[in-house]
């Protein structure tokens, strides 16, 4: 248990959906991450924010778009997805974003599988 | 791109001690070395970082060598539990500042 919690942990969508991924931290940190990680791939950066505000999009299709309201909460809507964005998509949270307050937590994730 | 190399696989055996080495060769002078690792499906499990002194915390130790180009994950005990992939991460610049890159890490396979 990190301190971190993904939602739903399972999701099977079709092509047409529009679907949402929730993040929760309760860690009282400031900074928000997600990742995409497909099979047999290292981990990708997605977006980060820091304070509420997105401070990275690491070139991410506009069919995915990312949602921060506050600190605590982050969330990544999905719509219109292809089949080879299956993947486990993963948030993280960190105090901060430098030095040595940027110690990332992890999520257990959520599995995504696109029809 | 990942700053760190290392190497794709090792084998421990149970209640041995299990060294993982990592190569950061362009490790600036303020770069901590983070390690990571992830178990089949969930989410990366942070381990232990530092900066230029070794650290040691319940989990594993760390040795960083003087020029601080490579470093050491040291499991003392490994349990077939640490099976997993273990990744060693300095931070790399991205459009707005610097952030951690995942490589392909090492796939620690622990056995009875």
């Amino acid at each position: 248990e990190t301190g971190v919690t993904q939602t739903p942990r399972h999701l099977v969508m079709g092509m047409t959906n529009k679907k949402s991924l929730k993040c929760e931290q309760h860690l009282g940190h400031n900074a928000m991450y997600w990742y995409k990680q497909s099979a047999k791939k290292p981990l990708e950066l997605m977006f980060v924010y820091n304070f509420k505000e997105q401070t990275e999009n690491n070139s991410v299709p506009s069919r995915f778009s990312p949602e921060c309201p506050n600190s605590s909460h982050l969330f990544l809507h999905l719509h219109t997805l292809q089949p080879e964005d299956s993947a486990l998509y993963l948030c993280a949270s960190s105090q901060g974003t430098s030095g040595g307050l940027d110690t990332q937590y992890f999520g257990p994730g959520t599995r995504l599988t696109v029809l | 791109d990942a700053k760190t190399t290392q190497p794709p696989s090792m084998d421990c055996a149970e209640g041995r001690a299990a060294n993982l080495p990592c190569n950061h060769s362009t490790i600036s002078g303020n770069e901590y070395v983070y390690w990571y690792r992830q178990i089949h499906s969930q989410g990366p499990q942070y381990i232990i970082h530092g900066l230029k002194n070794n650290e040691t915390n319940e989990m594993a130790s760390l040795i960083i060598t003087e020029d601080r180009k490579s470093s050491t994950l040291i499991l003392p005990h490994a349990t077939l539990r640490d099976t997993a992939v273990y990744y060693c991460i300095v931070r790399v610049p991205i459009n707005y500042g610097q952030n951690f890159v995942f490589g392909p890490g090492t796939r620690l396979s622990v056995l009875p």
